[in-house]
């Protein structure tokens, strides 16, 4: 089982909808949870991290964890083109910072 | 003043060569790490620095020796490279071990052909 698990995608969603992108782990001890955007070509950004169970949201964006799930979600909503990239699920069990495959978002205006 | 620089940022090399990464940190962090994204765009962690200490070394061959000379610079060297090493390497700081935050270089594409 790998260690953090995401949809590939790609995920196409419609402009101005809400792209929903998922994420599990497997070590129950993890503490952080982080979700980081990458563009083509361009190194990943850190765009929300999450260290409750719960919804934390900053703008278009809210993270939602669930620890006895071991799941964490992201939701964006208004989706715009500019929002079309890799995403990439990350935790941090410990010291090191894991991620998962990444799903490939396309929002199409 | 970008935080986090990495160079080259394009290395096309052959087989059995040896190349060095360089990368610099201008943040002020204590931990520095380098992962390895694939063409499948995994991004894998590779090795972590924490004020010039080795203190994660993943499965990763004999062949990649990071260096630490300070805790502002952590250098990549990969020797005999083969066709597999192909890969996007990224550097990253944060502000120590468990902090949220990780700060990305802008990768270093090499190519070994």
């Amino acid at each position: 089982q790998k260690e953090v698990e995401q949809n590939s995608g790609p995920l196409s969603v419609p402009e101005g909808a809400i792209a929903s992108l998922n994420c599990t782990y497997s070590d129950r001890g993890s503490q952080s949870f982080f979700w980081y955007r990458q563009y083509s070509g361009k190194s990943p950004e850190l765009i929300m991290f999450i260290y409750s169970n719960g919804d934390k949201e900053d703008g278009r964006f809210t993270a939602q964890l669930n620890k006895a799930s071991q799941y964490v979600s992201l939701l964006i909503r208004d989706s715009q083109p500019s929002d079309s990239a890799t995403y990439l699920c990350a935790v941090r069990p410990g010291g090191k910072l894991t991620f998962g495959q990444g799903t490939i978002l396309t929002v199409h205006p | 003043d970008t935080a986090v620089s990495q160079t080259p940022k394009y290395l096309v090399t052959q087989m059995g060569n040896d190349k060095s990464i360089k990368c610099e940190q201008n943040l002020g962090h204590d931990t520095m790490y380098w992962y390895k994204q694939d063409s499948k765009k995994f991004l894998k962690i590779m090795f972590s620095y924490n004020n010039k200490e080795l203190i994660i070394n993943e499965t990763v061959p004999n062949r990649f020796s990071p260096k630490s000379p300070d805790k502002a610079h952590l250098n990549l060297h990969i020797n005999s490279l083969e066709l597999g090493d192909s890969a996007v390497y990224f550097c990253a700081s944060s502000h120590d071990q468990g902090a949220a935050e990780a700060f990305f270089g802008q990768g270093t594409r090499l190519t070994v052909v």
